[in-house]
């Protein structure tokens, strides 16, 4: 079936500008992540949804950035106001269920590459 | 201490050759861990997970330590397609995955 799809797949953006990035997931799954991959670096976890349940936020890195799920299915990332330090690539990734448990496979979309110039 | 700390490398593996590279976590309450795989500007895709003390599948074996928090990948008779990043992530029962910056392999003909 699908996988996670992600789009833009490239978008190239000025400082100061806002960006949204989208993100439909695995039908079915009620888990939805968000991370950021800066060049050479690991994963940084950004928000995390489960269901209808709030989502963890911890770790978006400031204020300008925030995230919705519409539906518990489609999930968008909005950046303001983005700055040079904001490029990188977004990934995101579903679960069937989240949390709890042993853990569960996440699977990850493509990812968005972000270059604000 | 990170929470994974891993040796970026790059590992340098003759074809056929066997490697192996450990992950340490910091987090002692980690109850699941994976193994990612992710290729140069792709997305990373789970090669392995462990549960108890290891798994193996294939050419590629797990082993998990839980008294000195570590956990092992090793690769037998390793193929060119196997050149990789090969990612570390411990599962600590919260919502989040704990990613390490992983361990390239560049599988040498």
């Amino acid at each position: 079936g699908a996988g996670v799809s992600q789009s833009p797949s490239n978008k190239v953006t000025e400082k100061g500008k806002d960006v949204e990035l989208r993100c439909d997931p695995i039908s079915g799954h009620t888990a939805l992540y968000w991370y950021r991959q800066s060049l050479g670096q690991g994963l940084e976890f950004l928000i995390y949804f489960q269901g209808n349940s709030a989502p963890d936020k911890s770790g978006l890195p400031s204020d300008r950035f925030s995230a919705e799920r519409t539906g518990g299915s489609v999930s968008t990332l909005t950046i303001q106001r983005t700055q040079q330090e904001d490029s990188a690539v977004y990934l995101c990734a579903s679960s069937l269920v989240g949390g709890g448990g042993g853990g569960e496979t996440q699977y990850f979309g493509p990812g968005t590459r972000l270059l604000v110039l | 201490r990170k929470e994974v700390e891993q040796d970026p490398g790059p590992f340098n593996v003759p074809e056929g050759a066997t490697v192996a590279f450990n992950c340490t976590y910091s987090n002692s309450a980690s109850q699941s861990f994976f193994w990612y795989r992710q290729d140069c500007r792709k997305e990373p895709k789970l090669l392995m997970s462990v549960y108890s003390s290891g798994n193996e599948d294939g050419r590629f074996t797990a082993q998990l330590n839980r008294a000195s928090q570590y956990i092992s990948l090793l690769i037998r008779d390793s193929k060119l397609s196997d050149s990789a990043t090969y990612l570390c992530v411990p599962w600590g029962g919260n919502n989040r995955l704990a990613f390490g910056k992983g361990n390239q392999v560049v599988v040498i003909p």
